[in-house]
């Protein structure tokens, strides 16, 4: 799987969007990006992935841009239970798939 | 539904005792992970397995780790002797994965974990 850049830590108020970036600049054209978090004391949760589109659910959005070299997660309205480890992950489909490569993620932190 | 149980959550051990750990996936999900994850760090592969057998422990320290899924269903890590630097976080995942080629990889789903510390 290709690896990803992300910054170390980030602040954000509460209510306002938080906009985590992600680099993988060696993405190949099978490999999806996945979002995971993971607050403290609590196994990794998932959040969304994509392909080359941006995709939106219930949790967040994703924005990939068109040459698929980096991404956005966006949480659009950061409450204080949204504090925890950002993780940015790529990860080929097809079966037989490998487990998750982690890195050691975005600590996201909002604040009051 | 019933997420991934794992279980203990928490487990304190003298140096060069045995330790093990369970995992239930969520029903019906045909792939297991074990994944490790040290202090400010994150997880890291152990063992995958497909159905009951281990298609990837690659990274499964096999002096002293093994693992197991009678069944394919439940799943215990075992740890024999335990060592100061086993001191982590042990998380087990499960997934439904295809097993087609081309086929879509579905998504991990967590359990909480079991944090081992060896004195």
């Amino acid at each position: 799987d290709a690896k990803t850049t992300q910054p170390t830590s980030m602040d954000c108020a509460e209510g306002r969007a938080a906009n985590l970036p992600c680099n993988h600049s060696t993405i190949s054209g099978n490999e999806y990006v996945y979002w995971y978090r993971q607050i403290h004391s609590q196994g990794p949760q998932y959040i969304i992935h994509g392909l080359k589109n941006n995709e939106t659910n219930e949790m967040a959005s994703l924005i990939i841009t068109e040459d698929r070299k980096s991404s956005t997660l966006i949480l659009p309205h950061a409450t204080l239970r949204d504090t925890a480890v950002y993780y940015c992950i790529v990860r080929a489909t097809g079966g037989g798939a490998d487990g998750l490569t982690f890195g050691k993620g975005t600590h996201l932190i909002i604040q009051p | 539904e019933a997420g991934v149980v794992q279980s203990p959550r928490y487990k304190i051990i003298e140096k060069k005792q045995p330790v093990a750990f369970w995992c239930n996936p969520i029903s019906g999900h045909n792939t297991l992970y074990w994944y490790l994850q040290n202090l400010g760090q994150g997880p890291e592969l152990l063992i995958r397995y497909e159905n009951e057998e281990a298609v990837d422990d690659s990274q499964l320290p096999k002096d002293r780790f093994s693992a197991e899924r009678l069944k394919g269903v439940d799943s215990t890590l075992k740890i024999q002797p335990a060592e100061l630097g086993d001191s982590a976080v042990y998380l087990c995942a499960s997934s439904l994965e295809s097993g087609l080629a081309g086929g879509f990889a579905d998504t991990q789903y967590f359990g909480p974990g079991t944090r081992l510390t060896v004195l």
